[in-house]
């Protein structure tokens, strides 16, 4: 589990506010995901990543911004905080061998006042 | 896109009884339905897996079935332990396409 980090693990922001998450893997998987955790609508995608400069939307990525420039980093950003983006970010891994289980990291939550 | 309803939200067993919960899916082309568990303050993990060209798995006291016809999959836990208390989450995807599409999870209480 430590192969897969967040930060902050929690974070209050105001309405209006940048925000950056961040999401650091050790283990150079080539898949890196975004999803929001929200009660009522289990884990939806945000953005996901097949590799280093190579992203695409989800579900929900409005008022999302992601880039990822090298193998190990994704991060998330939130370009003008909403308070209908409070919510529990996961950042997830997904290593191409055949098998395709997703590793998901400790959870960001974040609150927007 | 793909839509995955899982039913019920909750669920509270005797401990030792057996524990189902159903989901269903609405792309026929989807191939890959993983169960994720997620205990309280924790990660999502994933717990057993199913591939479309397989009607059953078997895990130890888990199992997962499969209804292609009728685009619909089960979690199975028997003998049910109070470490099984926690939120489970089915999803979907296309096998080489890498996105999940979860339920909205079911939160089970497993009662001493």
């Amino acid at each position: 589990d430590a192969g897969i980090t967040q930060s902050p693990r929690y974070k209050i922001t105001e309405t209006g506010r940048q925000v950056t998450l961040m999401c650091h893997q050790t283990w150079s998987h080539s898949y890196m995901f975004w999803y929001r955790q929200d009660l009522g609508h289990g884990l939806r995608l945000i953005y996901y990543s097949a590799a280093a400069d190579i992203t695409d939307k989800g579900e929900v990525p409005d008022g999302y911004v992601v880039s990822r420039s090298k193998t190990e980093n994704f991060p998330l950003t939130l370009e003008s905080a909403t308070r209908s983006q409070t919510s529990v970010y996961f950042c997830a891994t997904l290593g191409i061998s055949g098998y395709y289980e997703q590793y998901f990291g400790p959870g960001t939550r974040l609150t927007v006042t | 896109g793909e839509n995955v309803e899982q039913h019920p939200s909750t669920l509270s067993v005797q401990e030792g009884d057996s524990a189902v919960i159903k989901c269903t899916y609405s792309d026929s082309a989807s191939n890959y339905f993983p169960w994720y568990k997620q205990e309280l303050g924790k990660r999502p993990q994933l717990i057993i897996d199913i591939r479309s060209n397989v009607g059953e798995k078997k895990d130890q006291r888990i199992a997962v079935t499969l209804n292609k016809t009728a685009k619909h999959f089960s979690l199975h836990i028997t003998e049910t332990q109070p470490e099984d208390s926690a939120v489970y989450f089915c999803a979907a995807s296309l096998i080489n396409d890498y996105k999940l599409s979860f339920g909205a999870g079911t939160t089970v209480t497993v009662r001493a």
